[in-house]
Formats: structure tokens, sequence, C-alpha cells
């Protein structure tokens, strides 16, 4: 039973524009979500998180939103680099300290 | 301050063999959190550790197996392997309260 879902497995955005990851839930009780990045061959580092009393967190060029009504939460790059290019997952955490992850989004950027 | 370390970073085995992997946190804290990624999926949750005690198994057979030791350094089990249990075997610590850091990971081969 996924209960974070990523339903875009790719995304290709031209250098300079915005990238938009997608990620959506189905357990009301998440407190707090995380989205990391992930290299070929490494660990994922985490980028950016929001919890559930905000729909908006920045850092950089980095903003999360999210909607809890829709239990939807995005993540925006602007602008995006070829540097962002990377798989991206969106995480969301349940007490106590229970993470569960989405199948991730591969981000192609586009010099 | 040292990050999650994993090791070995690759590990080849035969089909029925028994692997062991083996992860330490980040200094000072004491939970560790067990995630497979195998090819195309995403990071399915295996095991997570905290102060010396199992907390929380996800789906997955009784072969797949873990304990943490006192300086809270933890140790991940697969016995009689099977061929899909190749994998990248992350190994994540939770620092602040919602936070976790994966280590590098490391790949299993099963042959």
């Amino acid at each position: 039973d996924q209960q974070v879902k990523q339903n875009s497995p790719s995304l290709s955005v031209q250098e300079g524009r915005i990238s938009i990851l997608n990620c959506d839930y189905t357990n009301s009780m998440f407190d707090y979500f995380l989205w990391y990045k992930k290299y070929p061959a490494e660990g994922p580092t985490f980028l950016i998180s929001i919890s559930s009393i905000k729909d908006k967190n920045e850092d950089g060029r980095f903003t999360v939103f999210l909607n809890k009504s829709a239990k939807h939460l995005s993540l925006h790059i602007v602008p995006s680099q070829p540097g962002d290019s990377a798989v991206y997952f969106c995480a969301a955490q349940a007490d106590p300290y229970q993470f569960y992850f989405g199948t991730g989004t591969s981000l192609t950027v586009i010099p | 301050e040292a990050g999650v370390t994993q090791s070995p970073t690759h590990l080849i085995k035969t089909r029925g063999q028994q692997a062991t992997l083996r992860c330490s946190p980040i200094s000072g804290h004491t939970s560790v959190y067990w995630y497979q990624q195998a090819l195309g999926l995403g990071l399915q949750f295996l095991l997570w550790y905290d102060e010396g005690e199992e907390r929380n198994r996800g789906n997955f057979p009784p072969r797949f197996s873990g304990r943490q030791f006192p300086n809270y350094s933890s140790e991940l089990n697969v016995n009689a392997l099977e061929l899909e249990d190749s994998a990248l075997y992350l190994c994540a610590c939770r620092v602040s309260g919602n936070t976790i850091y994966f280590g590098e990971g490391s790949w299993l081969t099963v042959v």
C-alpha cells in the first residue's frame, strides 16, 4: 500500500525554466513532509521540508507547497539548472518518526 | 562530524547465501533506518532501530533481519538470498526530530 505517490516517473525541463515535481499522499495523519535529491550511485540528500501547519516553505531556488485538503505537495525549482538533474523523492512522516517515501521522479534539466 | 557510514560499498553474493550490511549513524544519534531501493522502485522501508531496540519493520519477509549494537551501529542481515534481493540498501539516521540523513548505500548483487 503506497501511502506516498509520485505519479510522474520522469520530467524534462529546459535550463532556466521552472521545474515542478508533484507528490500525493493518502494518510491524513502525516504531519511533516520532506524532499530528497538522489544522484546515481549516491545516497539521497535532504533538500527541503515543510510542516503540516504551513503551506509554503522556501530555500533559495527551492520552494515546497503543501495543500492539505488535496493531500498534495509540490516542489518548485526556479530557475532549473543542469546540476539539478537527479531523482527526487518525496517523503512524509507520521508519528512516531516513521518516514514513507514515494517512488521518485527523475528530473532532467536540458542545457 | 562524520555522516552516516555504510559498508561494504558493493557486495556480490550467490543465491541462497547470506549477506550482512553495516551502518554507523552520525555520532551521538541513536536511530537507524534501513531502506531498500530495488531497480526502478522507490525507497522501501525495511527496519527502524532506536536505542538498541527494533521499533518497526516494513513489509519484508523474516529473512530480512537486523540488530543495533550498544554503540548504535547497526547490521542488516539478509538470509537465503534471492535474485530479487539485488538492490541498493540505504541506511539513514534521524538527527533533528523530523529529518533523516542517508549514507551512501551498499549495493548488493545476487547472482
